[in-house]
């Protein structure tokens, strides 16, 4: 089956740094999407990418799909402590009956005041 | 507007004992999802229901049955519960028209097997 490589596993940086993670995946995928878990929650969709080259902005946040569409990526600039949680890449190829997402393993964030 | 709501948030059982993890949606959404998220591992897919009166097997179903009792409600029984089932449940729901716009999902349930 498909499988996503998100990385790195988990990042520790001061309030105010860039933070910049990505997927890459063996398969080609149609649309990404990412998604921030805050503790103690579900995910939460953060961005969503439809075409290949697509560079989106939700405030500090940016994510970009891959032109060879088997790679995203997700810059946060000037972090701040809400920031923290686990982020979430996410593949999908839409057509016909098959609706199932593809999850990475996570990007878990810390962010020192 | 709700969106998607688990019941119980937190349980813990006793090995052996049954369980059923309620799931319901407002959004009128055609297709759900049960995940389970262990550390380290991610999130994995348990069952899934693409539209009412269908059910499908994900990543993990082994010790898990589902029930899609209507087009808002998506059950997941476990019943001989296990430790290795002690985990955070999570429902999701999807649209399968219209601009794609991944899962919504619940807050989820905290489940300790003891």
């Amino acid at each position: 089956g498909q499988q996503l490589n998100q990385s790195p596993q988990s990042m520790f940086i001061q309030e105010g740094e860039d933070v910049s993670m990505n997927c890459t995946s063996s398969s080609i995928f149609n649309t990404w999407l990412w998604y921030k878990q805050d503790p103690g929650e579900g995910p939460v969709l953060l961005i969503a990418l439809y075409k290949a080259g697509e560079l989106t902005s939700n405030g500090r946040l940016t994510a970009q799909f891959g032109i060879t569409r088997k790679d995203s990526f997700l810059n946060i600039s000037a972090s701040i402590p809400s920031d923290v949680g686990i982020y979430f890449c996410a593949g999908l190829n839409s057509g016909g009956s098959n609706y199932k997402l593809t999850f990475g393993k996570g990007t878990l964030l810390t962010v020192n005041p | 507007n709700a969106g998607v709501t688990q019941t119980p948030k937190f349980q813990v059982l006793k090995t052996g004992q049954s369980m059923t993890l309620q799931c319901a949606q407002d959004m009128n959404h055609n297709s759900m999802y049960w995940y389970r998220q262990d550390p380290g591992m991610g999130l994995r897919l348990i069952y899934y229901s693409a539209s009412e009166g269908t059910t499908d097997k994900g990543e993990v179903p082994n010790g898990y049955n589902v029930s899609r009792l209507n087009k808002r409600e998506f059950s997941l029984r476990l019943e001989s519960a296990a430790p290795s089932q002690t985990s955070v449940y999570f429902c999701a729901s999807s649209a399968r028209t219209g601009p794609v716009r991944g899962y919504t999902f619940g807050s989820g349930t905290r489940l300790t097997v003891v």
